[in-house]
């Protein structure tokens, strides 16, 4: 079974620049969710989504960030515009239904200069 | 405060050995505790996890791990390791429906043959 896609896997891009993170979650799956991840904060949640609806956003660091669920099968996180902090890998999971573990993609690498 | 910690930020064991990665936890609530792995350039994937029952969980890999409520822990641990399990371990707790998910900052695990 396909597990969560993401895409880029490396993304380098000049600051100022608008980037745009996507995911795919796994079929059926009817939750997903976008973290961060720093070395010096750790795993950070930055948003969920059930059934398509954004539910909680309180980690979104500000308002360059932006996240989308069109659709059961595709969510994007957009920064615009782009700072050097936000270098990051960005993960997006999915998970199936309330009580069930999430499932990670393998990250998309971002680098601001 | 809810909070995950995992006071080894480095272990280092050779090969055959047994293991040991501690987590100890502070939630309001009954914790749902997970623990996954990540190995170099990809994302996390789920080792066990503990909703309620038998405290002693097995997970893939041969990992297992013992939640222990009196004293807030939900330590990981093999007999025996091997090459391939060197890679991050991260804890996580959280509630019942497993949306806000709190990690810990991992412990990165080596090993010598």
């Amino acid at each position: 079974d396909a597990g969560v896609i993401q895409s880029p896997r490396h993304e380098v891009t000049e600051m100022g620049q608008e980037v745009t993170l996507r995911c795919k979650p796994i079929s059926g799956h009817n939750s997903l969710f976008w973290y961060r991840q720093t070395m010096m904060r750790g795993l950070e949640l930055l948003i969920y989504f059930n059934n398509n609806v954004p539910i909680d956003d309180s980690g979104m660091p500000e308002d360059r960030f932006s996240a989308k669920m069109p659709n059961a099968s595709f969510s994007t996180l957009k920064i615009q515009p782009s700072e050097p902090r936000d270098s990051a890998v960005y993960f997006c999971a999915s998970r199936l239904q309330g009580d069930q573990p999430q499932h990670f993609g393998d990250g998309t690498r971002l680098s601001i200069l | 405060a809810q909070s995950v910690t995992q006071p080894d930020i480095h272990i280092t064991v050779s090969e055959g050995a047994s293991l040991e990665l501690r987590c100890n936890y502070s939630y309001g609530a009954t914790p749902y505790l997970f623990w996954y792995v990540q190995s170099p350039g990809q994302g996390l994937q789920l080792l066990l996890k503990y909703f309620s029952g038998d405290t002693l969980v097995q997970g893939i890999k041969g990992f297992e791990a013992e939640f222990k409520r009196s004293q807030s822990s939900f330590n990981l641990r093999k007999p025996s390791v091997h090459w391939s399990d060197a890679a991050e371990y991260f804890c996580a707790v959280g509630p019942y429906n497993t949306d806000k998910l709190i990690f810990g900052t991992g412990t990165r695990l080596q090993v010598f043959p």
